[in-house]
């Protein structure tokens, strides 16, 4: 079964860091598109950031609100992608997803994982 | 001005359709893009359900039903999902996104109502 299922959420204080992992199984991910989407609560869909594929030698890129603050790694032997936070608001509380992209599409999603930041 | 507005709510009846909008702010031409719509219900991930540039270049979600489909209006400078013979099922959120200078935009959704 082709499945994306986050964890790593947690409470944690503002200016503080957190690193949610993503972990993919019956498919290659390093073939693919991998993208982060959150929703704060009670709020719309936000795009985070993207990891390309191999081919794409796994640049990455981020959407101006985290720009800076936020990376994405990936380790392909454990099949898993890893979204690094750094310098956490309160602005940042939301479900993180990750999404596989295929041509634009996000047709994969995770269950999500909670991140409070709070103090 | 959001780079992509839609009626934050719709209500419809049981095997009626909804036309569900996505307006494109003034300057970004709705011709030139792929519209992707996803449905959300509480509690769950968002589902990728169709994309549509025009009747020739499209492409349904695997396992989405026929009744969900996609369409612009230029004149309105806005896609459109459209939902036929609705069902009570269908009740969710709906967003739409583009990609606009390399990011992916997302709507603000429109939540419909099936009743």
């Amino acid at each position: 079964e082709v499945q994306l299922v986050e964890s790593g959420g947690n409470l944690v204080q503002p200016g503080g860091s957190l690193r949610l992992s993503c972990a993919a199984s019956g498919f290659t991910l390093s073939d693919h598109f991998i993208d982060w989407v959150r929703q704060a609560p009670g709020k719309g869909l936000e795009w985070v950031g993207r990891s390309r594929n191999k081919a794409n030698s796994y640049t990455t890129a981020f959407a101006a609100s985290v720009e800076g603050r936020f990376t994405i790694s990936r380790d392909d032997s454990k099949s898993s992608l890893y979204l690094q936070m750094n310098s956490l608001k309160t602005e940042d509380t939301a479900v993180y997803y990750c999404a596989r992209e295929i041509q634009g599409a996000f047709d994969i999603w995770g269950q999500g994982t909670v991140v409070t930041v709070s103090s | 001005q959001a780079v992509l507005t839609q009626p934050a709510s719709l209500s419809a009846s049981p095997g009626a359709s909804a036309s569900l909008t996505c307006t494109l702010r003034s300057g970004i031409n709705v011709g030139t893009y792929n519209i992707y719509w996803y449905q959300q219900k509480p509690g769950s991930p968002p589902q990728y359900l169709l994309r549509y540039k025009s009747d020739s270049d499209k492409q349904q979600g695997s396992g989405v039903p026929s009744r969900f489909s996609g369409s612009k209006d230029a004149s309105a400078n806005a896609g459109i999902l459209l939902i036929s013979g609705l069902q009570s099922e269908d009740e969710a959120d709906y967003y739409c996104v583009i990609w606009h200078s390399s990011d992916v935009v997302f709507g603000g959704g429109t939540k419909l109502t099936v009743l």
